[in-house]
């Protein structure tokens, strides 16, 4: 089976720099990805690494390490519309096949 | 970019009675679509993919004669929860590859309360 972890919950500043890990347990791994979701609203994608290595798209970025099972996603700049839920999410099965990890609730305050 | 357009977006419905939450490709044909349930503060646990033409393949614990799913073109997919019950509400989302090359475009979600 899959199985993805993250912190719960982390706060930051404004500003500031976060890091938000996920480790992972799969089979028939292609890729990790990220999404985020406000408050009653519906996920939208942020990033997605196949390989080894640090991607960067504006103010994020993620990280993959596959022999670690191991990504992050690094927000920089943190402004208030940034708090929100951020799931990683392992791609399987040829892309098929999307889980999602436990979530982490992201809060920037002042 | 890649638009995917659920309704209802929210639904109250008496025990007993189904309901039935579509999904639509708006501007991309996708062959398929997945269906996840989310309950507050969890993650998102994937149902369903729905199967353009063909049968969907519910994930292990999902009871298809429950949640049956139909995807009977290449551009809408419908979930219908039958004979709901109260524990059956939840917030049921739908997502499809779009022209993303790697991300998953979601719908807005279908809040579902049954009483």
């Amino acid at each position: 089976g899959q199985s993805l972890e993250q912190p719960s919950e982390v706060t930051a500043v404004e500003g500031a720099i976060v890091q938000i890990n996920c480790t992972y347990q799969t089979s028939g791994f292609y890729g990790l990805s990220w999404y985020q979701q406000h408050d009653g609203g519906a996920p939208t994608f942020l990033s997605y690494n196949a390989l080894d290595g640090l991607e960067e798209t504006g103010r994020f970025s993620s990280f993959l390490s596959r022999s670690d099972s191991y990504g992050y996603l690094l927000l920089q700049e943190l402004q208030m519309k940034d708090s929100a839920s951020y799931f990683c999410a392992v791609y399987s099965g040829g892309y098929q096949k999307v889980t999602f990890g436990t979530g982490t609730k992201l809060q920037v305050i002042p | 970019g890649a638009v995917v357009s659920q309704h209802p977006s929210w639904v109250i419905c008496k025990s007993g009675t189904s309901v039935k939450i579509e999904c639509r490709s708006l501007d991309f044909q996708a062959t398929t679509m997945f269906w996840y349930r989310q309950f507050p503060k969890q993650s998102l646990m994937l149902m369903a993919t729905s199967n353009e033409g063909s049968k969907a393949t519910y994930e292990q614990g999902v009871e298809k004669d429950k949640f049956l799913i139909n995807h009977a073109s290449l551009t809408l997919s419908t979930l219908t929860v039958t004979s709901a019950h109260p524990e059956d509400s939840s917030f049921y989302i739908c997502s499809a590859r779009g022209q993303e090359r790697y991300g998953y475009t979601f719908g807005s979600g279908t809040r579902l309360t049954v009483v």
